[in-house]
């Protein structure tokens, strides 16, 4: 079974501070995508990629950054922490696009 | 854009019941994958299912593709089946919002 892990599994940050999220992933897969969850919602996909050193948008991209330097790490990147994006951020891959894709444990990010 | 309705929202059922989830989205899948968030907030793959019937333990999955709905069958449900069951359509996952599903002992 895939494994994903992410780093760090909570933080705090203020309004205004830059924040980065790691992604890691140790079977191989092509696609990786970030997802955040907010309370009482489903998740929402922010940047996916399909190959390192591409980054493609997702449905929210607005406010993140994505990085993928390696086929195993991918990294989501806040610039200008906001409020609105205190969230659960989950990162996932898929050894190609119409496959199943595995989840890591996620990231709870709150923004004071 | 797509979109991709669950229901009922919640469910609860006496330990040994059996449960029926359902799903239905805006636009024909070319994925469509069942996941379980526990209540501690992770996520597993339940079942990949865009068309026909699936199986796995006490698990079935039928998706009927030209009428765009998916159904989540859990048999004999056990306390540990707490949690959130989750449908997603297509290859970059567009989300329901969940069924939450409590079983009493």
């Amino acid at each position: 079974e895939a494994a994903v892990t992410q780093s760090p599994r909570s933080k705090v940050a203020v309004t205004g501070g830059k924040v980065t999220l790691s992604c890691h992933q140790t079977n191989n897969h092509d696609y990786m995508y970030w997802y955040r969850q907010d309370t009482g919602h489903g998740l929402r996909l922010i940047h996916y990629s399909y190959v390192a050193d591409s980054t493609e948008k997702g449905d929210i991209p607005d406010g993140y950054k994505a990085s993928r330097p390696s086929q195993e790490n991918f990294s989501l990147i806040l610039e200008l922490a906001s409020l609105s994006q205190t969230a659960v951020y989950f990162c996932a891959s898929s050894d190609w696009g119409q496959d199943t894709q595995y989840f890591g444990p996620g990231t709870r990010l709150l923004v004071l | 854009g797509q979109q991709v309705q669950q229901s009922p929202a919640s469910l609860v059922l006496q330990e040994g019941e059996n449960a029926e989830l359902q799903c239905n989205f805006s636009s024909t899948a070319t994925q469509l994958q069942w996941f379980y968030q526990s209540p501690g907030g992770s996520l597993v793959s339940l079942l990949s299912n865009p068309s026909g019937t699936k199986h796995t333990g006490r698990l079935t999955s039928t998706t009927v593709t030209k009428e765009r709905r998916s159904s989540l069958h859990i048999s004999s449900s056990q306390t540990t089946d707490s949690g959130t069951y989750l449908c997603a359509m297509g290859y970059k996952l567009t989300f329901g919002t969940g069924t939450s599903l409590l079983v009493d002992p």
